[in-house]
């Protein structure tokens, strides 16, 4: 079974709300949080990394601001696009992983965002 | 191979046939890398893995080759089947400490009956 769970799988929001999706691992504590995004026919591209307990570190190019990243406890991880424009419109997927640095990955199923 | 801009690169073949499909990497300091099928509107699922010690890995009919010299990775699939159609992705993990995963670009995988 899934042993990292993301929700909601699909939203659709309108154009200058937020929407926040949330990522659980479901039977482990899950250290370290990846979040990826998605475009059709594309690869994951990393966005950002959260540890627990700690800011999140973002890649080169994504603002921190507009994906606000939430790392509060050892089982959940929630990004929030604030503002969400047309142009955020993606595949959005997590990753969770424990504190073993040979831990698996284990990835979500991803959160399909439409904004109209 | 790693393909540039927005097409994914395709493979068809016919059930029961093999597949081959071809990854490059460029980092020479990665030292794991992994294999992914990512079904339609889904998540990657692991598939097989292997470090760079090591030249070929096998798992239920599928293999990994591993050719440091060239950085070049690729996937076996036996005997595909229907279910097999999927994009697939390489990935190195890089990073003592973070331990990122790169994604490679993907491979569109159709199962032809």
């Amino acid at each position: 079974g899934a042993v990292v769970s993301q929700h909601p799988s699909w939203v659709i929001c309108k154009s200058g709300t937020s929407v926040k999706i949330e990522c659980r691992s479901l039977d482990f504590q899950a250290t370290t949080m990846f979040w990826y995004r998605q475009f059709p026919k594309q690869s994951l591209m990393l966005m950002a990394t959260s540890n627990e307990g700690s800011k999140a570190t973002y890649e080169q190019g994504v603002e921190k601001d507009k994906f606000l990243i939430n790392h509060a406890s050892l089982t959940l991880s929630t990004l929030t696009v604030t503002s969400a424009h047309p142009e955020d419109s993606s595949f959005y997927i997590c990753s969770a992983r424990g504190a073993r640095s040979d831990s698996p990955l284990h990835f979500g199923n991803g959160t399909r965002l439409t904004v109209t | 191979g790693e393909s540039v801009g927005l097409h994914l690169p395709t493979l068809s073949v016919q059930e029961g046939d093999n597949s081959i499909i071809n990854c490059a990497y460029s980092n020479s300091a990665s030292d794991y890398f992994i294999w992914y099928k990512q079904e339609s509107g889904k998540g990657p699922q692991f598939i097989i893995d292997i470090r760079s010690n090591m030249d070929k890995r096998q798992g239920q009919r599928v293999t990994v080759l591993l050719n440091k010299t060239v950085k070049h990775l690729s996937l076996q699939i036996a005997a595909t089947q229907p279910g097999d159609s999927a994009v697939y992705f390489c990935a190195e993990l890089i990073g003592s400490s973070a331990r990122q995963l790169t994604f490679g670009s993907g491979t569109q995988l159709t199962v032809l009956p």
